[in-house]
């Protein structure tokens, strides 16, 4: 089955200041996709970014951008000048490629940027 | 325009009663979702419909019945609610076959058991 790890429970760091999340996978399969969600204290689940295993390059959404290493099965998210808005919990998550429709989330990280 | 809305937004009720939380979504979408979030924030899937047929059952208890009358909708009953039934409900959607079926989150059903 697939798992995906986070090993930081919890994070912080001080605003525009840079930090990454570390999230690493197991899978058997070599078509799928990851995906980094936001959970502000809203609850609503915000989409940061999103990679697809065949790319070998990296995803970037302005500030956010991942380190994607698919023989290491591993994807970091990097918060570049991090803002307060940015406090929050981060999951990451794997989907197949294949007709499995569910996402395989990680436990979430913690962050709390601070001021 | 709330792309993926669910309703109530949060619930209280005992234990034993019987409860539906209703979740519609309008980005045109064939496959729905429920997640349950569980109090240390973890987010495991429970159903998946495509079409209104259902795809995913995650060894959920039979007390969750899931109904889809339609591609844009997707409803949770429980019937005879139990403590650890508390949790917050998710319901997403997704376009089969579309980016890794990237799903869109509703708010969240924050439901209470007492």
């Amino acid at each position: 089955a697939q798992t995906v790890t986070q090993s930081q429970p919890e994070m912080s760091v001080q605003e525009a200041e840079t930090v990454t999340l570390s999230c690493t996978y197991d899978t058997s399969e070599s078509n799928y996709y990851l995906f980094w969600y936001k959970q502000p204290p809203s609850r609503q689940m915000i989409l940061v970014i999103r990679q697809e295993a065949y790319k070998q390059q990296n995803a970037t959404e302005n500030r956010f951008s991942v380190n994607f290493q698919k023989a290491a099965k591993s994807f970091s998210l990097k918060i570049s000048d991090s803002q307060l808005g940015d406090t929050a919990m981060y999951f990451c998550a794997w989907a197949s490629g294949g007709s499995n429709y569910k996402l395989t989330f990680g436990k979430g990280t913690l962050l709390t940027v601070n001021p | 325009d709330t792309a993926v809305s669910q309703t109530p937004k949060y619930l209280v009720t005992q234990m034993g009663n019987d409860k539906s939380i209703k979740c519609e979504q309008n980005l045109g979408h064939d496959t729905m979702y429920w997640y349950k979030q569980d109090s240390k924030k973890f987010l495991k899937i429970m159903f998946s419909y495509n079409n209104k047929e259902l795809i995913i059952n995650e060894t959920v208890p039979n007390r969750f019945s899931p109904k889809s009358p339609d591609k844009a909708h997707l409803n949770l009953h429980i019937n005879s609610l139990e403590l650890g039934d508390s949790a917050v409900y998710f319901c997403a959607s997704s376009q089969a076959g579309a980016w890794g079926n990237e799903q869109f989150f509703g708010p969240g059903t924050r439901l209470t058991v007492l």
